[in-house]
């Protein structure tokens, strides 16, 4: 079954603690994207990376870090300097090429307590 | 980065036709223009894209202004199903974001049964 796995869907962490969120693909797509939402905001770009051991900040990278050592995977760690970290995260796929659609993942929730 | 301006929020009755509008007046020469639609607590999902023609696929049709300024996502006859968040994107693939994208907080399309 092909497709993003983003897990877990919902995830609790304590006000301070870094969360490590994960992201797996088997499209074979070189690359990928982490997004922010807020409740009733559009997506705002955390981290990309368009190729294996290569990424780039987004809009708001600061308070995250992302790693890309395998095409498949690149997770996103939520640092305890990223001031409001609770939030909706997407994980997002896009294949070679100027116009190619991006495919998203399921989304983590993530809370801070 | 050339930003995208989409109403808010528009209704419309089931069955009927929908033409959700986007302006983005300082679109560039390569800018693609890209639009998904994102329904509760789930990752947007593609709908089309086009870059100076209309296009059409089995989703919706997409109409360009000739000055490429404006777009309209046309849903042929709306169902309850279509009832969700659509964004109006433009791709920048050739600056030095690469295939950075940027999401609006895009259009809430309600659909009355």
């Amino acid at each position: 079954d092909g497709g993003i796995t983003q897990s877990p869907k919902y995830l609790f962490r304590k006000e301070g603690q870094n969360v490590t969120l994960s992201c797996e693909q088997n499209l074979n797509h070189d690359a990928m994207y982490w997004y922010r939402q807020d409740p009733g905001q559009g997506l705002r770009l955390i981290y990309y990376s368009q190729i294996v051991n290569d990424f780039q900040k987004g809009d708001i990278a600061e308070g995250y870090s992302v790693s890309r050592e395998k095409k498949e995977s690149f997770p996103l760690t939520v640092t305890s300097a990223q001031k409001n970290p609770t939030a909706f995260y997407l994980c997002a796929t896009q294949s070679g090429g100027q116009a190619n659609e991006q495919f998203f993942g399921p989304g983590t929730r993530l809370t801070v307590l | 980065d050339a930003k995208t301006t989409q109403p808010n929020s528009m209704e419309s009755n089931e069955e009927e036709p929908v033409h959700l509008p986007c302006n983005h007046s300082t679109i560039s020469g390569t800018d693609y223009i890209h639009w998904y639609r994102q329904l509760p607590s789930q990752g947007p999902e593609y709908v089309i894209h086009g870059l100076t023609s209309n296009v059409n696929n089995r989703m919706a049709s997409l109409a360009i202004a000739e000055d490429r300024k404006s777009s309209t996502l046309i849903l042929h006859r709306a169902t309850l199903r279509d009832a969700a968040v659509y964004y109006c994107i433009l791709r920048d693939v050739a600056g030095t974001g690469g295939f950075k994208t940027i999401f609006g907080a895009g259009t809430r399309l309600f659909v009355k049964a």
